[in-house]
């Protein structure tokens, strides 16, 4: 039930396409849903997050799409870029603890 | 603002020995958490300090542990290395966990 479930495992898509990133979660006491990149060699950084109170959240090319009743969330990358290549972590944690839930992750390449 | 910082980058240790990483969060931040990210295993969570106390321990075994000092600098160890102990070993701070996590870039430990 603390399993994130990531997919799809490696993607790749051509320079000005859509990736999409999918996850699911059980435990309905989770309630912040972030996502990280992570470049080889750099630890991951948090690029967009989102909270169950919302269905959709978009900054920039990235948007985050939230269905709280199939307990699934994932990543729209519009427009993307071969400097979007990277590992792509969901994550889901419940209220104070602190706890990250990780995918497993989701190696992007674009392809120029 | 100076970022999360780890300190060693690297390190090789040899069976049996033990290893010390250290941590210095943002200043500020006083929730410090560890993470163990390997590629079978992805990102693992080991455990979080949040003012010199541990709030949370994942399923690691005792071999490991951490501690925080009063400056929220914080530091892990892990005694009588095992080859399976050979990682990316990742910091992490945060002022609260729906401001998400800032990740240090890692300390790669090689165990042989």
């Amino acid at each position: 039930q603390q399993q994130v479930k990531q997919s799809p495992q490696s993607l790749i898509v051509q320079k000005g396409g859509i990736s999409i990133i999918n996850c699911a979660y059980e435990n309905t006491a989770f309630d912040y849903f972030p996502w990280y990149q992570q470049f080889p060699g750099k630890g991951p950084a948090l690029l967009i997050a989102i909270r169950p109170d919302v269905s959709e959240k978009k900054e920039g090319r990235f948007t985050i799409s939230f269905n709280k009743s199939a307990k699934q969330f994932s990543l729209h990358i519009m427009d993307s870029q071969p400097g979007d290549s990277a590992t792509y972590f969901c994550a889901a944690v419940t209220s104070g603890t602190y706890k990250y839930i990780f995918g497993t992750g989701t190696r992007l390449k674009v392809l120029a | 603002k100076a970022g999360v910082t780890q300190t060693p980058r690297y390190l090789i240790k040899t069976r049996g020995q033990q290893v010390t990483l250290s941590c210095s969060p943002i200043s500020g931040h006083r929730s410090v958490s560890w993470y163990q990210q390997t590629p079978g295993q992805g990102l693992q969570f080991l455990f979080e300090y949040f003012s010199e106390t541990q709030r949370n321990k994942g399923n690691f075994p005792g071999r490991f542990s951490g501690r925080q000092f009063s400056n929220s600098r914080s530091e892990m160890n892990v005694s009588t290395l095992e080859l399976g102990d050979s990682a990316l070993y990742l910091c992490a701070s945060s002022l609260d966990h729906f401001d998400g996590y800032t990740f240090g870039s890692g300390t790669r430990l090689t165990v042989v």
